[in-house]
């Protein structure tokens, strides 16, 4: 059964760094083919890809974040991690663990509520 | 980017056919391969995979969804709706790199 659970601050304010910890089971990410993704989504809004982390350590961004974001994995704890540097308000969200199945997001955490607030 | 564009709503009745659209900025095929898939979102809830590379349908969904299309036109179809199909739904391509449609609500008229 794979399960993947997302924790995180809660809240933070503007300027600061978010980090994210990405806990899962049911799978790992050194087997071949398994990558691991970040999705966040504002409230009442839609959906927005950040990154992906593969087993062989490779690694993509959303262009448009990319400067901010840094995605890595500690696969003997079965983990992964998101660190999103100089937060403001625009960055409050529901961020979403993912596990990626060749194309697509096969299987989603429940999600952690992120608050930028000063 | 490739850019999803999708109505915002759909008003539907139960038991009737929903015919929801996606239209992409680019061609998200290539070589035969369809790079379009589908989630289900519920308020409170994680989005769900529904169908992938255009009409696979994931493991567990209902017979009632499908996945059609090609190019840059793209539908999923949900028939008969039933009152558990009350929901959000997006679309995404994996062409470039992710991203997805703003989203259907699909609503009971």
């Amino acid at each position: 059964q794979v399960t993947l659970k997302e924790s995180g601050p809660g809240i933070l304010q503007p300027s600061q760094t978010l980090s994210l910890t990405c806990s899962f089971s049911g799978f790992s990410l050194s087997t071949s083919g398994i990558c691991v993704s970040w999705i966040r989504q504002p409230s009442g809004k839609g959906l927005e890809w950040l990154t992906t982390i593969c087993w062989e350590d490779s690694k993509g961004y959303n262009p448009s974040l990319k400067n901010r974001l840094t995605i890595s994995k500690d696969t003997s704890n079965n983990q992964a991690f998101l660190k999103i540097t100089s937060v403001d308000t625009a960055d409050t969200a529901i961020y979403y663990c993912v596990r990626r199945d060749y194309n697509w997001f096969a299987y989603w955490g429940q999600g952690t509520l992120v608050t930028v607030s000063s | 980017d490739i850019v999803l564009t999708q109505s915002p709503a759909l008003p539907v009745s139960l038991e009737q056919r929903a015919t929801i659209s996606c239209k992409t900025s680019q061609n998200v095929d290539n070589y035969g391969i369809s790079y379009m898939h589908w989630y289900q979102q519920k308020p409170g809830q994680q989005p769900k995979l529904l169908i992938y590379g255009g009409s696979d349908l994931a493991s567990g969904i209902p017979a009632r969804f499908s996945g059609s299309g090609s190019g840059t036109d793209f539908t999923l179809t949900i028939d008969p709706v039933e009152a558990d199909d009350i929901a959000t739904y997006y679309c995404q391509q994996s062409k470039d790199y992710p991203t997805f449609g703003g989203g259907t609500k699909l609503e009971l008229k």
